[in-house]
């Protein structure tokens, strides 16, 4: 399955929405989930099962989405959301992960 | 809460094994689906397979160089890539799942960085 993330770098100011996009080759039911990668870091879970978001993740992020396309958005961006953010198939082996959409500062 | 920590070498010659070691603390491995996840520079995140107690699954793109064993004894796995070669050099992750359904991972160790290079 091949995962497709848009675009693939997002400028936001501070404060403002974002919105990231996903799409699978094919139907991944509602097993898609979403990791924030910071330099230097792993990733950390922030969603799973499209839209519930893991321990400790802020209600700023909210996931939602079908089948092949999934959406990934940020309420209102705080200086610790820009990063990188990749989508991850698991309905589908192998497990698959997109390319990543990088979130900077406007 | 469960902790993971990749070891090993961080520079293998062209040809030859990687070898990468995660030790699990806070929860016996067999728990888990005990999984090695990589980074590149060519194809990203990479999931490369894991260890079970029902068995092994592998990437089919890397599936005749990999292998990945655990030692319950001592609470740890281990990832071994044969033939390495330059697009083989990235950073590789220790992660684990609960559910083979639910394959996300909330779990990651800190990533080895290993570069291929003579």
């Amino acid at each position: 399955i091949v995962v497709t993330q848009s675009p693939a770098t997002l400028s936001v100011s501070p404060g403002e929405r974002a919105t990231l996009s996903c799409t699978t080759s094919l139907s991944v039911t509602d097993k898609l989930a979403w990791y924030q990668q910071k330099p230097g870091q792993a990733p950390r879970l922030l969603i799973y099962d499209v839209s519930t978001r893991a321990t400790g993740t802020p209600a700023r992020f909210s996931g939602s989405g079908l089948a092949t396309k999934f959406t990934l958005s940020i309420s209102s961006l705080q200086s610790e959301d820009f990063a990188i953010y990749f989508c991850h198939q698991y309905n589908h082996w192998p497990l698959t992960f997109g390319g990543g959409t990088k979130v900077e500062i406007k | 809460q469960v902790q993971l920590q990749e070891s090993g070498p961080g520079l293998v010659k062209p040809s030859e094994t990687l070898s990468l070691t995660c030790s699990v603390s806070g929860d016996s491995i067999n728990n888990y689906y005990s999984t090695w996840i990589r980074q590149t520079p060519g194809k990203g995140l990479e999931w490369i397979g894991y260890f079970h107690s029902s068995g092994t699954n592998y990437n089919p793109s890397l599936k005749r160089r990999v292998t990945i064993s655990l030692d319950r004894s001592q609470n740890v796995f281990s990832l071994k890539l044969r033939s390495v070669t330059a697009a083989d050099t990235g950073v590789y992750y220790c992660a684990i799942h609960r559910s083979w359904a639910s394959a996300f991972f909330e779990n990651w160790g800190q990533g080895a960085l290993v570069t291929v290079s003579s």
